[in-house]
């Protein structure tokens, strides 16, 4: 069956520290997107990319970066530089922009 | 920079009855209009997708209207069971740029 697969399904960070998110994707679709979600703020975009080797800046982009080697890859690196990076993070893709977009099931990142 | 807004933010209701949750965007030159569940701890679900040249969209006990002109797109739930239970999400495209998001309303069904 096709879909998104996003890992670890939790996943926690040390003060400092790097960790990066995966998202991997087997629908064939060019467009792939990160969203932050945060309790009471809705979703928020991170970085889109709408084909390989190119990606744009969300709304809320400071603090983190991302790669799209492949088609069916966009991971998520939260740096240190991220200062409050506690919530949930969700991983889409869809064909185009204006198409409509799958989730995957998420990555719940906590700061201990 | 479009805003999406949901009303009511939680709603809660006894089984059985037919219920609307509201969605309104404030710039109307949109691609779509996606309608989406999500449940506790969860990834989001899609319910309805409307394309700008509809009107609405129906699935199983789920319809989905649109008015672009007016800004607004309202989800009806016919005849709810406690499986509904759940945040239902609004979100629009517009233009090249990805999907914006309302926060949601959360929905219990009391059985």
């Amino acid at each position: 069956d096709g879909g998104i697969t996003q890992s670890p399904k939790y996943l926690f960070r040390k003060e400092g520290q790097n960790v990066t998110l995966s998202c991997e994707q087997n629908l064939n679709h060019d467009a792939m997107y990160w969203y932050r979600q945060d309790p009471g703020q809705g979703l928020r975009l991170i970085y889109y990319s709408q084909i390989v080797n190119d990606f744009q800046k969300g709304d809320i982009a400071e603090g983190y970066s991302v790669s799209r080697e492949k088609k069916e890859s966009f991971p998520l690196t939260v740096t240190s530089a991220q200062k409050n990076p506690t919530a949930f993070y969700l991983c889409a893709s869809s064909i185009g922009p204006t198409y409509g977009y799958t989730f995957g099931s998420g990555t719940r990142l906590t700061v201990v | 920079k479009q805003e999406v807004t949901q009303i009511p933010a939680a709603l809660s209701v006894p089984e059985g009855e037919n219920l609307v949750l509201n969605c309104s965007f404030t710039d109307s030159a949109i691609y779509n209009l996606q309608w989406f569940r999500q449940d506790p701890g969860k990834g989001l679900t899609s319910l309805l997708l409307i394309q700008s040249s509809q009107r609405e969209q129906t699935s199983g006990r789920l319809n989905a209207s649109l008015d672009k002109s007016s800004g607004r797109s309202t989800l009806y739930i016919a005849a709810s069971q406690p499986g509904d239970s759940a945040t239902y999400l609004c979100a629009v495209s517009s233009g090249n740029t990805p999907l914006v998001f309302g926060k949601g309303t959360r929905l219990s069904v009391i059985a």
